[in-house]
């Protein structure tokens, strides 16, 4: 079993709707959690953290943990164009300094 | 603020000639420094990660190496290139923390002939 799983993707979305994005991890200890947000060509973009369970809101965008079920999930709300990018999960294993990626999901949203 | 810089953005290199790439911080101090490598179409490899000057871990064995030689310099190194090492090369850093959020440099882009 992968660390850090994502779902294979490609998701195709269209615009205004809602995109949902999973992770599963496999280390139950693990305390932080994080999506990254990749365009074409371009390095990783951290967008948003959580460190514990229930939802934490950001604009459009909603991260949710289930530290009980090993689940970290991405919603973007009202979904744009300007969102097709691929986003990956990231985890942090307990005492490590270091973190554990997902093969990572590429989203596209279609106008 | 800080800020994390890496050259060259994009290099062409021929089989079995030497490779330096740079990465360095500002803004921080003493902070975690990462090496990964994504190739075309895949996900991170975490290659190289230091925790402080002169100290290396390394997480895959293969013709690369790292060194630390200042605070906020970090160094991915090769003798020798082969054509497996063609790839996208990220830096990372994160303030040493229990959350170890890790902020990305922008990249350089190694194509190996």
């Amino acid at each position: 079993q992968k660390e850090v799983e994502q779902n294979s993707g490609p998701l195709s979305v269209p615009e205004g709707a809602i995109a949902s994005l999973n992770c599963t991890y496999s280390d139950r200890g693990s305390q932080s959690f994080f999506w990254y947000r990749q365009y074409s060509g371009k390095s990783p973009e951290l967008i948003m953290s959580i460190y514990s369970n229930g939802d934490k809101e950001d604009g459009r965008f909603t991260a949710q943990l289930n530290k009980a079920s090993q689940y970290v999930s991405l919603l973007i709300r009202d979904s744009q164009p300007s969102d097709s990018a691929t986003y990956l999960c990231a985890v942090n294993p307990p005492s490590a300094q270091k973190l554990v990626f997902g093969q990572g999901t590429r989203l596209t949203i279609n106008p | 603020s800080q800020t994390i810089h890496q050259w060259p953005a994009t290099l062409v290199q021929p089989v079995g000639s030497p490779l330096s790439l740079e990465c360095t911080v500002e803004g921080t101090s003493n902070p975690n420094l990462y090496w990964y490598r994504q190739a075309a179409g895949r996900g991170l490899q975490l290659l190289f990660y230091s925790v402080g000057i002169g100290q290396i871990s390394s997480e895959v064995p293969q013709n690369l190496s790292a060194s630390r030689p200042q605070d906020r310099q970090f160094i991915l190194s090769s003798k020798k290139l082969l054509l497996s090492d063609s790839g996208f090369y990220l830096c990372a850093w994160t303030q040493t923390s229990v959350y170890n959020e890790q902020f990305f440099g922008p990249g350089t882009r190694l194509t190996v002939l």
